[in-house]
């Protein structure tokens, strides 16, 4: 069954460093979503992609994090400088196409970051 | 933006009993979607139901139901015959029909035990 790649799985990382993520969606999935998940919490949408243009990245701190999908397939994810507070995980989400129907996300394992 | 409340963080079940989770949001829309997600620990987050707010009837899946109640706002998930591979984090999520994200907004999640 096709699934959504992440990595990594785990990253720590000491504060004012840059750190990476990289998602992979299921393939023919136009619309992919980075969320971030503060422990304890319901998943917080980042940014949103329709092929490769950024649909809505409204909560997205831009001065730190940056996301892009150039091919609009996989999709990378960047903090830089990383401080405290960004200490989560990282969920991405692919779904076949955004309004349609059914509606239904698929979610990856998630890259959890330890922000020292 | 559209609020989406669980106000049971945690709840637990005997082993073949019955579970409702709450949830309830608030929209000033009249078409959009409802959906429940299991997270278990360290996997990925999956589709458990999902309910169409234009469609009266309520959806199952197997053992899982929701109760919609559109004038109330309220999207309650039962679990019948409760497993034990049901413990995880359930969230309750909405996503619109209106706008061109169609991202979805998640609640903070309750924590579903399941006793022997």
């Amino acid at each position: 069954e096709a699934e959504v790649a992440q990595s990594p799985r785990y990253k720590i990382t000491e504060k004012s460093q840059a750190v990476a993520f990289w998602c992979d969606p299921i393939s023919g999935h136009a619309t992919l979503y980075w969320y971030r998940q503060i422990l304890g919490q319901g998943p917080e949408l980042l940014v949103q992609f329709q092929d490769e243009s950024v649909v809505d990245d409204s909560q997205l701190p831009k001065d730190r994090f940056s996301a892009e999908r150039l091919k609009g397939v996989d999709s990378t994810l960047k903090i830089q400088p990383a401080e405290l507070g960004d200490s989560a995980m990282y969920l991405c989400a692919s779904s076949l196409l955004a309004g349609v129907r059914t509606g239904e996300l698929f979610f990856g394992e998630g890259s959890r970051l330890t922000v020292l | 933006a559209q609020t989406v409340t669980q106000s049971q963080p945690e709840m637990s079940v005997q082993e073949a009993e019955t579970v409702t989770l709450s949830c309830t949001y608030d929209t000033s829309e009249s078409d959009y979607y409802l959906f429940w997600y299991k997270q278990p620990p360290s996997r990925q987050m999956i589709l458990v139901i999902r309910q169409e707010a234009y469609k009266q009837q309520n959806a199952t899946e197997n053992r899982f139901s929701v109760n919609f109640q559109k004038a109330a706002k309220s999207f309650s998930l039962k679990i019948s015959d409760s497993q034990l591979g049901d413990a995880a984090m359930y969230f309750c999520a909405y996503r619109s029909d209106s706008n061109s994200g169609y991202a979805l907004n998640f609640g903070k999640g309750t924590s579903l035990l399941v006793t022997p």
